[in-house]
């Protein structure tokens, strides 16, 4: 079955504590993202990858950090959580049709992670 | 920037109720648009989605035309069901962005019966 997973899909944790969390897909996908989801803001981009060794800045990268060293996984690495990092986060994959504006993307099942 | 903008939920319906999210988007170029949806607990999942203008996207009993002249891609549907209820997002992809989303802020749904 073609499907993005991500794990844990629940994690409370405290201040400063580094924390990875790990999306894989099983779809061949060059293009990788990561949201998160705030309530009335929607979802927005963190980072993404358009292929392996290549990764680069979404909306919002402050205080997160990513790598790419396998095409099928993609992990969000957190390296000292605060609490206005306390949000639900999806990872996504697609094909690399880059000059194509249509692009569909396949989610994982989401993060929900709670910072204290 | 890149931005949509759609109608602010809650929404709340009966069953077999008509159906309109408004969704209306500022992009360069000619993006291409989506609604997705996410049930309770789950990631999002692709509803329906158009590549150009005039295009018509339909699924599962709900569509949404790209209307170019307006800058809108308003879903509906003429009979909601209890099942439908979810948080809908719009959200488009622009000409040569590569595969980038740009979401609106989603719009919850809840069907009575």
């Amino acid at each position: 079955e073609a499907q993005v997973t991500q794990n844990p899909r629940y994690l409370i944790t405290v201040t400063g504590k580094k924390l990875t969390v790990t999306c894989s897909q099983n779809m061949n996908h060059e293009y990788m993202s990561w949201y998160r989801q705030d309530p009335g803001l929607g979802l927005r981009q963190i980072y993404y990858s358009m292929n392996v060794e290549v990764t680069d800045k979404g909306d919002v990268p402050e205080g997160y950090k990513v790598s790419r060293k396998e095409k099928r996984n993609f992990p969000l690495i957190l390296e000292s959580p605060s609490p206005n990092q306390t949000s639900l986060y999806f990872c996504a994959s697609s094909n690399g049709q880059f000059f194509s504006s249509y692009n569909e993307q396949f989610f994982g099942p989401g993060t929900r992670l709670t910072v204290l | 920037g890149d931005s949509v903008t759609q109608m602010e939920g809650p929404v709340t319906l009966s069953e077999e109720a008509f159906l309109t999210i408004n969704c209306t988007y500022t992009a360069t170029g000619y993006p291409s648009l989506f609604w997705y949806v996410q049930y309770p607990g789950e990631g999002l999942q692709l509803l329906l989605k158009a590549t150009k203008a005039d295009d018509k996207g339909s699924n599962k009993g709900f569509e949404a035309t790209y209307r170019k002249e307006t800058t809108s891609f308003h879903l509906e549907k003429g009979s909601v069901q209890v099942s439908d209820s979810a948080v809908y997002f719009c959200a488009l992809s622009s000409t040569g962005g590569g595969n980038k989303l740009t979401f609106g802020t989603g719009t919850q749904l809840k069907v009575e019966l």
